[in-house]
């Protein structure tokens, strides 16, 4: 299994309050993404990133942010958690001449 | 832009029956693969099959095998001699590539599998 950890795994937050969600992989890949998954849609891609510091918005970007510091770690931060961002969200990574796309555990959040 | 539509929310065989889920695809692009993922209960995302677009053969690994129709952008996955442990969700992506090489992964909506014992 490709070493991709998520953390937490579950969180309840309240509405308003900023909520970081932190992705590390061991396996050196250059390629992260977050998506989120919800009920009727697959999943759907956040923001990704191509190196550190590199990133780039996907198809969901609004109301979220990312930071990526070192190779192995990407943040997902929602810097004010609303009732629609209540969703799974999956870490992947992916490498260049790698075809298949990694995924983590996901981590459930929801906001009350 | 890239769409998939899975058009079968659920989906439901007996044991070591056959089955087959439906995936249609829409992309102007010309050079990109195809794959089925597996979500059972514990959320992880398996990758069951993957098809290159480029390649007409279609893609087979073990029970699970591909029906790969270009022109009709269409994807449909089948399982043969069904198992308790296929049960999940499946999920149909597209894989394009966006800017730096990143893969661009546009899945469907899902297809949630029950065999019957």
């Amino acid at each position: 299994d490709a070493g991709i950890t998520q953390s937490p795994r579950h969180k309840v937050t309240e509405t308003g309050t900023p909520v970081t969600l932190r992705c590390h992989q061991t396996e050196n890949h250059r390629y992260m993404y977050w998506y989120r998954q919800d009920p009727g849609h697959g999943l759907r891609l956040i923001h990704y990133s191509y190196g550190v510091k590199d990133t780039d918005k996907g198809e969901v970007s609004d109301g979220y942010s990312v930071s990526r510091s070192k190779t192995e770690d990407f943040l997902l931060t929602l810097e004010s958690a609303t009732s629609s961002q209540t969703s799974v969200y999956f870490c992947a990574i992916s490498e260049e001449l790698n075809t298949e796309a990694f995924f983590g555990q996901g981590t459930r959040l929801t906001v009350v | 832009a890239q769409t998939v539509t899975q058009s079968q929310p659920e989906m439901s065989v007996q044991e070591a029956e056959t089955v087959t889920l439906s995936c249609t695809y829409d992309t102007s692009e010309s050079d990109y693969y195809l794959f089925w993922y597996k979500q059972p209960p514990s959320r992880q995302m398996i990758l069951v099959i993957r098809q290159e677009a480029y390649k007409q053969q279609n893609a087979t690994e073990n029970r699970f095998s591909v029906n790969f129709q270009k022109a009709a952008k269409s994807f449909s996955l089948k399982i043969s001699d069904s198992q308790l442990g296929d049960a999940a969700m499946y999920f149909c992506a597209y894989r394009g590539l966006m800017a730096q090489g990143a893969q661009k992964l546009v899945f469907g909506q899902g297809t949630r599998l029950t065999i019957n014992p």
